[in-house]
């Protein structure tokens, strides 16, 4: 079955600050991923997500994510980050009939 | 369009009780899936709902069911209430049936239960 692997629980960067949340996964076929965010008693929003092609893939909000099949990895970016930004992300993989693994999330926090 | 919606928002309860959770996914969406989410355990995939049949099923006990309508409305239960119920219960719902591929999945805000 597959899983995800996210190292890092709490991450702060100062605002106007780079951003790279990290993301492990283990699957033993094509890996469908996400990428989502969940601001404080809020459902998950899609930021992007990767089924195949390009492995640089943009989403919303000004976040990337790179995938990276020799590393296991779906690192999510952001070249400059606002307060707004503030939330806890989740990295997903997805295999057929939406059977989803979700990541135990990073929380971010963002430094004035 | 409207996005998924999940009734109640909150809600507490005791030991031993039983509870129905209710989401309505976003219009022209027949998949459905329940999450719990909780601090310890994180996102844990509970089942999910297609042509109100549950097709695929995590790895909790009989008291978590759940149904869906035919208008793919789907409703869940928790049955005999214990404190580690206490969670947020998310609801998800995605456009098409997933076959080979996994199908993106919408979030409704989540119904945080609390069992005292």
């Amino acid at each position: 079955a597959q899983s995800v692997t996210q190292p890092d629980i709490h991450i702060t960067v100062s605002e106007g600050a780079s951003l790279e949340l990290r993301c492990n996964y283990s699957y033993g076929a094509t890996p469908y991923l996400f990428w989502y965010v969940q601001s404080p008693g809020q459902g998950l929003q899609l930021l992007l997500k990767y089924f195949s092609g390009d492995t640089l893939v943009q989403g919303i909000k000004g976040f990337e994510a790179e995938f990276k099949r020799s590393q296991s990895s779906f690192n999510l970016r952001k070249p400059s980050v606002h307060w707004s930004d503030a939330a806890e992300y989740f990295c997903a993989v997805g295999a057929g009939n939406n059977d989803m693994r979700f990541g135990a999330g990073t929380r971010l926090t963002v430094k004035p | 369009k409207a996005g998924v919606t999940q009734t109640p928002r909150y809600l507490i309860k005791t030991r031993g009780q039983q509870v129905t959770l209710s989401c309505s996914p976003i219009s022209g969406h027949r998949s459905v899936s329940w999450y719990q989410q909780t601090p310890g355990q994180g996102l844990q995939f509970l089942f999910e709902y297609f042509s109100e049949t549950q097709r695929n099923k995590g790895n909790f006990p009989g008291r978590f069911s759940g149904r869906q309508f035919s208008n793919s409305r789907s409703e869940m239960n928790v049955s005999t209430l214990e404190l580690g119920d206490s969670a947020l219960y998310l609801c998800a719902s995605s456009l098409a049936p997933g076959s080979s591929v996994p199908d993106t999945q919408y979030f409704g805000p989540g119904t945080r239960l609390t069992v005292l």
